[in-house]
């Protein structure tokens, strides 16, 4: 089955800096890559995502890269804000199935 | 437009017993995913529901089954708990082709004592 790696599990920035997030898949029949974000006590928020035709796809401060030939895929948050802090989530679908990575914790300090 | 709801918010149930939890859907989707995420790890495929039917299954025992109604609306049953069933249940709704989306709902805290 697939297995998608995440890393780092936690990142500290300050307010106004970016923030980057990688993950790794195992399986080359994955074809759709969301990214999700989880704030306490709530369930994940999709936030961006890119299909396996694309190489880059950008929505405002956020932008996804990937990279079909490494199986790398990266989320890249710019001009961070403290409302940004929450749990990122990345994940891989193969067929109907979604293979979350383990999360990383991202905190912007003011 | 309401987005995807799960009932209850929070259960508590002892090692053993069965417990029901409830999804309904994102307004136009029709099919259902479970998740099950334990304390600081990622949501873990449960199974998928589309016409009423289990389209997919992940690594998960027989203990863990499904329903699906026919307003597309779910529930996932669990019997005999154990104490590592204790997790968040997430419920996912989608369509099944052509939009890969999967939107989640809040899900249900079940905590196995």
């Amino acid at each position: 089955g697939e297995n998608v790696e995440q890393h780092p599990s936690t990142l500290s920035v300050q307010e106004g800096d970016s923030a980057v997030i990688k993950c790794t898949y195992s399986d080359s029949a994955s074809n759709y890559f969301p990214w999700y974000k989880q704030e306490l006590g709530k369930g994940p928020q999709l936030i961006i995502d890119i299909r396996s035709n694309v190489g880059e796809k950008k929505d405002q401060r956020i932008a996804v890269t990937l990279n079909k030939t490494a199986k790398h895929f990266s989320l890249h948050i710019t001009e961070t804000q403290p409302e940004d802090s929450a749990v990122y989530f990345c994940a891989a679908k193969r067929y109907s199935t979604l293979t979350f990575g383990k999360g990383t914790m991202l905190l912007v300090s003011p | 437009d309401a987005g995807v709801t799960q009932s209850p918010t929070h259960l508590i149930k002892t090692r053993g017993q069965q417990v029901t939890l409830r999804c309904s859907p994102k307004s136009g989707h029709d099919t259902v995913s479970w998740y099950q995420q334990a304390l600081g790890q990622g949501p873990q495929f449960i199974f998928q529901y589309y016409e009423e039917e289990e389209r997919q299954r992940g690594n998960f025992p027989d203990r863990f089954s499904g329903h699906q109604f026919p307003n597309y609306s779910s529930e996932l049953n669990v019997n005999a708990l154990l104490l590592g069933d204790s997790a968040l249940y997430l419920c996912a709704s989608s369509h099944p082709s052509g939009f890969p989306e999967q939107y989640f709902g809040p899900g249900t805290r079940l905590t196995v004592t």
